[in-house]
């Protein structure tokens, strides 16, 4: 199993919108509803952000969303902050009971 | 507050194993995948396996099948991962995570990992 394809950067300016996508297969991706995203501050825990394509858990900002279309998900930051600055990752269920991560994408805000 | 505290960071010589805890506290543990993820130095998340206490399951990517052995504690809400034949570039730090699963027709679907453990740094050198 290949790991699901990020863009390796982005970058916006504060106020900005960006969009992070995820490629996958029709084995993953495009198969179930279960992408999940992650954002990580280096030297911290990664944190989850977005689960099921595009639910957020309780305290997480509503500037984060997500969605997703045939085999691509997709992360929206709308109105950038300072502190969005972090490595994201994606993840999806990937069959045989596997977890499949995407290799990250670096967000640098300007 | 769900809470999972890991063991402390670990050098090893090549060839050797580490076996890093990961202690939950503050919610269920039993029923849920405690998943273990690696980051090597430069290098993006990967999911190594896991394992549901409740079923006594374990699941294992295929890179690590092998060498990688999950158990769990119900007693402690602890859970341990083992990674043996250490390698140079198994230099990581390797996370713990609370992760979320449904079934389907007896086939267990891991999906979202909620909480994080706070990281263990394994080096691995001579």
């Amino acid at each position: 199993q290949s790991a699901l394809t990020q863009p390796a950067s982005v970058s916006g300016s504060p106020g900005q919108s960006i969009t992070i996508s995820c490629t996958g297969t029709s084995s993953d991706v495009g198969s179930y509803n279960l992408v999940s995203w992650y954002q990580h501050h280096p030297g911290k825990a990664p944190k989850l952000i977005i689960f099921e394509v595009n639910k957020r858990p309780s305290g997480v900002s509503d500037r984060f969303s997500g969605s997703k279309s045939g085999k691509t998900a997709s992360l929206t930051i709308s109105g950038l902050q300072a502190e969005d600055e972090a490595d994201y990752y994606c993840c999806s269920y990937g069959g045989s009971s596997n977890l499949l991560f995407g290799g990250g994408t670096k967000l640098t805000v300007l | 507050q769900v809470q999972l505290v890991q063991s402390g960071a670990e050098v090893k010589q090549p060839g050797s194993s580490v076996k890093v805890s990961c202690k939950a506290s503050g919610g269920t543990f039993s029923s849920h995948v405690i998943t273990w993820v690696r980051q090597a130095p430069g290098q993006g998340l990967a999911w190594m396996g896991g394992i549901i206490p409740i079923f006594g399951r374990t699941y294992y990517a295929q890179n690590f099948q092998g060498r990688v052995t999950i158990t769990a504690d119900e007693s402690t809400s602890t859970a341990y991962m083992e990674l043996s034949s250490l390698r140079s570039d198994d230099t990581a730090v390797y996370y713990c995570a609370r992760g979320l699963f449904i079934t389907i027709f007896g086939v267990v679907i891991p999906s979202t990992l909620d909480y994080w453990g706070q990281g263990t740094l394994v080096t691995v050198s001579s």
